[in-house]
C-alpha cells in the first residue's frame, strides 16, 4: 500500500488567495483527520470524519478554514482566504475501522507558507 | 481537559548514550498512551503504545512504562544511534475517545 498521500507537498501562496491541500487515505480506512503542525502551537487536530461524515470539527481555527471527504478515498483542506498565520505543516491521516484511536498513519505532510 | 506534557527540548546526545524523555498527562479514566516519532520530511509514525497500567510497550530498542500512580510514560532507550535522531511526540487517547491528543514534541539529536 502506498500509504496516505497528500498533494502538494510545498505551496507557496500570497495572502488572500484561496489554498487547497489534499488527502488520499489507505485504502479501507474508514477514519480521516487533519493536523496542522507549528512551533509554537505544535500539533492540532483540525477536524476528523468517520464513514465521510464530519465528527468533530472544534478544531478548524475559524470560518475561512474548511474541510470536505466526498468519498472514502479523497478529502481536502480548504483555506479561503488565508493569511500569513496560516503558515505551517498539514497533515492528513488515517486509521483502521474498529479501533481508531490505536494507531494512525500519516502522511508526508503539507508545507504551507502564505507570504 | 486531557492534556499532555512532554520534556522541553531540544534534547542531544552521543551515539550509545541512554535517552530518556519525560512525559506526563492529564486525563480521566483510563486513557490508552502512545509515543509516535517523525523523521525529518516524513508523517509521524507510531513507536509504541501501552493501553493499561503497568504495561510496557516496546519497539526498536525503545522503551515506555505507563505508571498510573505518576500519571507517566517516560520514553527510554539504552544505547542511541544516529538513526534516532527525530522528533518525538507523546500522546494519549481517552476511552471511548477517537481523536489522540499530542503534547508538544521533543526534538532528539544523536551526534556520532
Amino acid at each position: 500500500d502506498a500509504g496516505v498521500i497528500q498533494s502538494p507537498r510545498h505551496e507557496v501562496t500570497e495572502m488572500g488567495q484561496e489554498v487547497t491541500l489534499r488527502c488520499k487515505p489507505i485504502s479501507g480506512h474508514n477514519s480521516l483527520f487533519w493536523y496542522r503542525q507549528t512551533m509554537m502551537r505544535g500539533l492540532e487536530l483540525l477536524i476528523y470524519f468517520n464513514n465521510n461524515v464530519p465528527i468533530d470539527d472544534s478544531g478548524m481555527p475559524e470560518d475561512r478554514f474548511s474541510a470536505k471527504m466526498p468519498n472514502a478515498s479523497f478529502s481536502t483542506l480548504k483555506i479561503q482566504p488565508s493569511e500569513p498565520r496560516d503558515s505551517a505543516v498539514y497533515f492528513c491521516a488515517s486509521s483502521i475501522p474498529g479501533q481508531p484511536n490505536e494507531k494512525l498513519f500519516f502522511g508526508s505532510g503539507t508545507q504551507l507558507s502564505v507570504l | 481537559g486531557n492534556s499532555v506534557t512532554q520534556m522541553e527540548g531540544p534534547v542531544t546526545l552521543s551515539e550509545e548514550a541512554f535517552l530518556t524523555i519525560n512525559c506526563t498527562y492529564t486525563a480521566t479514566g483510563y486513557p490508552s498512551l502512545f509515543w509516535y516519532v517523525q523523521y525529518p520530511g516524513e508523517g509521524l509514525q507510531l513507536l509504541l503504545k501501552a493501553t493499561k497500567a503497568d504495561d510496557k510497550g516496546s519497539n526498536k530498542g525503545f522503551e515506555a512504562t505507563y505508571r498510573k500512580e505518576t500519571t507517566s510514560f517516560h520514553l527510554e532507550k539504552g544505547s542511541v544511534q544516529v538513526s534516532d535522531s527525530a522528533v518525538y511526540f507523546c500522546a494519549l487517547s481517552s476511552q471511548g475517545a477517537q481523536k489522540l491528543v499530542f503534547g508538544q514534541g521533543t526534538r532528539l539529536t544523536i551526534n556520532p
